[in-house]
């Protein structure tokens, strides 16, 4: 059954540090992994995906993932901060290849001071 | 291109009461998924449809089912509601075939069980 662990619940930069969101995930087949996020009351968007090929995968708003098949990881990165990046990002595993059907980890709150 | 609409966003109901919460995806795509959303569980899949059929299912009791139409429409129904049934409930829309589609969300439903 797949999973996945998304480590802190809330994180906090200034604007202008390194976002860094961890996320974990648990397959027993290739994993399709998914970053949504969810701005207040509203409904989720997708930030990226990674399916097949290459492991380092680029996003809207400037973030990226890298995926890491050793280390069972799918960390969320961007490399400065705005204040409108203040949302609650969730990592996600598809249950099936269609990617329809996701187990999502429990999210995690970015917090962005001046 | 309009997006995923959901009707109705808020809903106050009773224990025991049974509710039905409607989603129309975006033009063109075939697949629904439902999604409820708590502060205690997160984010935690119900159930699929692709072209009128259930292709996957969540770990959700029998209370809770869903159906589509036709015209891809979905609706899903709650029989029997419990207080733990308060949640916000999530649909996404997507073109449904190939291989880690994007999901679209709707902006959701609020329902509240007193």
């Amino acid at each position: 059954a797949q999973s996945v662990t998304q480590l802190g619940s809330h994180v906090s930069v200034s604007e202008g540090a390194l976002v860094l969101l961890r996320c974990n995930y648990s397959s027993s087949v290739p994993p399709y992994l998914f970053w949504y996020v969810q701005y207040p009351n509203q409904g989720l968007q997708l930030l990226l995906k990674y399916t097949t090929g290459a492991t380092l995968v680029k996003g809207i708003n400037g973030f990226e993932a890298e995926f890491k098949k050793s280390e069972t990881s799918f960390h969320l990165t961007k490399p400065s901060a705005h204040m409108s990046d203040a949302a609650e990002y969730f990592c996600a595993v598809s249950v099936d290849q269609a990617g329809t059907a996701l187990i999502f980890g429990k999210g995690t709150t970015l917090s962005v001071s001046s | 291109k309009a997006g995923v609409t959901q009707t109705p966003r808020y809903l106050i109901k009773t224990r025991g009461q049974q509710v039905t919460l409607s989603c129309s995806p975006i033009s063109g795509h075939r697949s629904v998924s439902w999604y409820q959303q708590t502060p205690g569980q997160g984010l935690q899949f119900l159930f699929e449809y692709f072209s009128e059929t259930q292709r996957n299912k969540g770990n959700f009791p029998g209370r809770f089912s869903g159906r589509q139409f036709s015209n891809s429409r979905s609706e899903m129904n709650v029989s029997t509601l419990e207080l733990g049934d308060s949640a916000l409930y999530l649909c996404a829309s997507s073109l449904g075939q190939g291989f880690g589609n994007e999901q679209f969300f709707g902006p959701g439903t609020r329902l509240t069980v007193l």
